[in-house]
């Protein structure tokens, strides 16, 4: 398996909502990021985990949570989001987390926010 | 901080012409230069990375450290060429920055 995979492929959700973005790959890959992508715009990324402990965190309004079980599992938890958190949601990982090594991306969770 | 800048948001050439998409960089170390590309509706996917020195799908990438520059060139473009194309650096820890990106598109 060397796939990334993320679920579910898009989501609806109310500001008051609260819900989960979930990434899971089978490749033994020890880092994990996610990143958010608005229309026509790349990727920024939002927190990278290094075997499981978050590494970096870009800053990111606390109304996005992110949890990493176990080194195959990566969660986004959602609440109390505005509209222009609308975008795409990018998981991706890579062998070590360490440079020059390539980051494999998701399909991406397109979640809109009304 | 590292920055990337890909000047050109479009590029629209013809099939069998020359194409260089160009990428610049900032970063006060020794980065590590990638380019990742996006097929219609198909995921990020990387297409090669400095290191590696290697041609990918008849794409070639050189690091010249003295202009900052990662410009990518294929000598003849194809039509399943066409994608959007993100030129990405990492600096000193796991963070992969991306630039803008350029949208190819390869006319018959």
């Amino acid at each position: 398996d060397t796939e990334v995979t993320q679920t579910p492929k898009h989501l609806v959700m109310g500001m008051t909502n609260k819900k989960s973005l979930k990434c899971e790959q089978h490749m033994g890959h020890r880092a994990m990021y996610w990143y958010k992508q608005k229309a026509k715009k790349p990727p920024e990324l939002m927190f990278v985990y290094s075997y499981e402990k978050l590494s970096i965190n870009e800053s990111v309004p606390s109304r996005f949570s992110p949890e990493c079980p176990n080194s195959s599992l990566l969660n986004l938890h959602l609440h109390a989001l505005q509209p222009e958190d609308s975008a795409l949601y990018l998981c991706a990982s890579s062998p070590t987390g360490t440079r020059n090594t390539e980051a494999f991306f998701g399909q991406g969770t397109r979640l809109t926010v009304v | 901080a590292q920055r990337v800048t890909q000047p050109e948001k479009l590029l629209s050439v013809f099939k069998g012409a020359p194409v260089e998409l160009k990428c610049n960089y900032s970063y006060s170390g020794s980065p590590e230069l990638f380019w990742y590309v996006q097929y219609s509706r198909q995921r990020l996917q990387l297409l090669l990375r400095h290191i590696s020195r290697e041609s990918i799908k008849g794409f070639t990438a050189d690091l010249n450290k003295g202009e900052t520059s990662f410009h990518l060139k294929k000598p003849f473009a194809q039509e399943e060429d066409s994608a959007m194309y993100y030129c990405a650096v990492q600096g000193g820890s796991e963070k992969l920055v991306f630039g803008k990106g350029t949208k190819l598109t390869v006319n018959p």
